[in-house]
């Protein structure tokens, strides 16, 4: 049964830092992974989507990367700005996502 | 990418009482999932609701407790049947968007915020 486990559980910096959210999965045979955003009591909001044959996707100041062997996923942000503070989800599968714990993320001015 | 709204946004129900969430899509979708996200947890798929077919259901979830209508491909409703405060949840409907060469991305609609009393 696949399992997936982000850390930290919960991450506190401020403005303007580089950061990275990690995500790693015990069941390497995935067709893609999916990073989301949740704000409180909201939504997800798709951020990424990575297919199995892929090793990183880019967009804005956001860039995620996959490694498959390792069972691994990393998202980093760039510059982090007040507006990214949100849950961070990654999720992997294909057509039924297993979704990691979320990784909280406050990003103070 | 689709776009998704899900009514109630929000309820506050008796227990014992069922609760019915509908989820409306722009465009026609093959496969509909319902997930649950407990307080404070991260989500649970609860079932895939394909058109013309029963549901599927994932271990821990019964059609009894969650029966799901999906009478045509822009349209879902979940159940919550008989309900008791361990409901208390956010419950999301998402749907699978297949564009050629990207693998079925899939989009999430804003939730039902459900507290049992």
């Amino acid at each position: 049964k696949q399992e997936v486990t982000q850390i930290p559980a919960a991450l506190s910096v401020p403005e303007g830092e580089n950061l990275v959210l990690n995500c790693s999965f015990t069941d390497s045979a995935i067709y893609n992974l999916q990073w989301f955003r949740q704000d409180p009591g909201k939504g997800l909001t798709s951020l990424l989507l990575i297919q199995s044959s892929q090793r990183e996707q880019t967009s804005g100041r956001l860039n995620a990367s996959l490694d498959k062997s390792s069972g691994r996923s990393t998202l980093y942000i760039a510059a982090s700005q007040p507006g990214d503070s949100a849950t961070y989800l990654c999720a992997v599968g294909g057509n039924m996502l297993t979704f990691g714990g979320g990784t909280r993320l406050m990003v103070k001015p | 990418s689709a776009v998704i709204s899900q009514k109630p946004s929000r309820d506050i129900c008796q227990r014992g009482t069922s609760l019915t969430i509908q989820c409306q899509v722009d465009s026609q979708v093959t496969m509909m999932f319902w997930y649950r996200q407990q307080p404070g947890q991260s989500l649970t798929l609860i079932a895939t609701a394909n058109q013309g077919s029963e549901a599927t259901y994932e271990s821990g979830f019964v059609i009894d407790k969650f029966p799901i209508s999906r009478p045509n491909l822009t349209f879902s409703t979940l159940t919550v049947s008989n309900m008791s405060p361990e409901d208390s949840s956010i419950y999301l409907c998402s749907v699978e968007e297949s564009l050629p060469e990207v693998y079925n991305e899939q989009f999430f609609g804003p939730g039902t915020r459900l507290t049992v009393l």
